[in-house]
This record gives C-alpha cells, structure tokens and sequence, in this order.
C-alpha cells in the first residue's frame, strides 16, 4: 500500500535558525514527490516537484532533495513569513497523488 | 488566471440536509479533483475526474457522497443526508498532462 509519512508533525525555530523536515515514502513507483505549502484557511500552493533520487530543487531560503526512500525541506535562515504547513505528496503512476498529514512549522521572531 | 475556484467557502448545515459544494477548475486543465482534509487524516482522495469522467471515486466515503462532472468547467459534491462526522475542508484542485495540482481554497464544512 502506498504510505506517506511526514516528520515532525510540528516544529517551532528561532527565526535563522536552520532545520529540515522530512518526507518518507512507501510506493510501488514513484513518478514523482511533490512539495506544498498550505497557509491557515487557503489550499496548498506548489513548491517542487522532484522526480528521482539525488535530485535537488531550490526556492530561496528552501532547499528540497529526494532519496529512493524519503525527502527532505531544508529551510535556511528561516523567517517569520515561513510559517506555514508544509505537505508532502507522491505519484506513484498516473494522476494520482497521495499526500501526507504535513509538518505545520512557526518561526519566531 | 482566476485559479480554481470553489462555493461557499463556508457552509453551515444541520444533520440530515442535504449539501452541494461547487467547483470550476481551471481553464484548459483536463483533470478534476475531490480531497476532504482533517486534522487526523490530512488530505484524503475522495473521487478524481478525467476529461469529465470519473476514473477512481475509491475514496468516496459511502454512498451519501456523490460527485458529478457535466462539463470541462464545473463539477459538484454532493453529500445526502449529511451527517456530522462529515464536518471538514473540501478541496477542489485540477491539472493536466500528469503534472503538479492546482488547489482551490476549500469550502469549510460544518454539520451541526
């Protein structure tokens, strides 16, 4: 069965205070893992799509890599705008997507 | 763009009555999709559309859900007689060629 797992379900940091959240998987295939970030009271917004291991994408203070196993979002220096959750979602074939339950992330001043 | 597009974006009912959630995905994207979100169980699949036709409603809860894609610009979620275990956001998204979803901004499901 196709699982995706996200860790920690919660992260507070001092603002500049660089972390990473992780993203593992389960699939039979994968097409691709996709990251989003999703503020209160709106749908998530794309980030990256990543499609095999090794690969990395970057997006100013976030970096994200994929392994045969997980991924991960690094956040650099991050700032109070950040805050957000992020989530986490595979395509294993076709036009299916299977999210996570996310990492909901605050940055403090 | 107008994005994706989802009505109400809050809907208060009571037990039993009936409730219709609307969406208009974007123009050109050929692929339709129904997510329910919670607290304990993030973002569900409930049913997917291509091309206006339904290729896996495996996710729809039961038989209280039903969901209808008449044309490439509209789809709907029923959900008859609603009950309030059924409380949630529903998210509209769409695509096409396979590639990264576009969400709408929920509706805020409340069944009292």
């Amino acid at each position: 069965e196709d699982q995706v797992t996200q860790s920690p379900e919660a992260l507070r940091l001092q603002e500049g205070e660089s972390s990473s959240l992780n993203c593992s998987y389960t699939v039979s295939g994968l097409r691709g893992l996709f990251w989003y970030r999703q503020d209160p009271g709106k749908g998530p917004e794309f980030l990256f799509t990543l499609y095999s291991a090794g690969e990395e994408k970057e997006k100013e203070r976030l970096k994200a890599t994929l392994t045969k196993k997980e991924s991960f979002l690094h956040i650099t220096a991050p700032k109070p705008e950040d805050s957000a959750t992020y989530l986490c979602a595979v395509q294993p074939t076709g036009n299916q997507f299977y999210f996570g339950t996310g990492t909901s992330l605050t940055v403090i001043p | 763009d107008a994005g994706v597009i989802q009505s109400p974006r809050h809907e208060v009912t009571e037990m039993g009555q009936e409730v219709t959630l609307r969406c208009k995905p974007i123009s050109g994207h050929n692929s339709l999709f129904w997510y329910r979100q919670t607290m304990m169980r993030g973002l569900e699949l409930l049913i997917y559309f291509n091309n206006n036709v339904p290729i896996d409603d495996s996710g729809m809860p039961e038989d209280r859900f039903s969901a209808k894609m008449p044309n490439a610009s509209f789809s709907t979620l029923k959900i008859q007689p609603s009950e309030p275990r059924d409380s949630a956001v529903y998210f509209c998204a769409s695509n096409t060629g396979d590639e990264k979803l576009f969400f709408g901004s929920g509706t805020q499901l409340s069944v009292l």
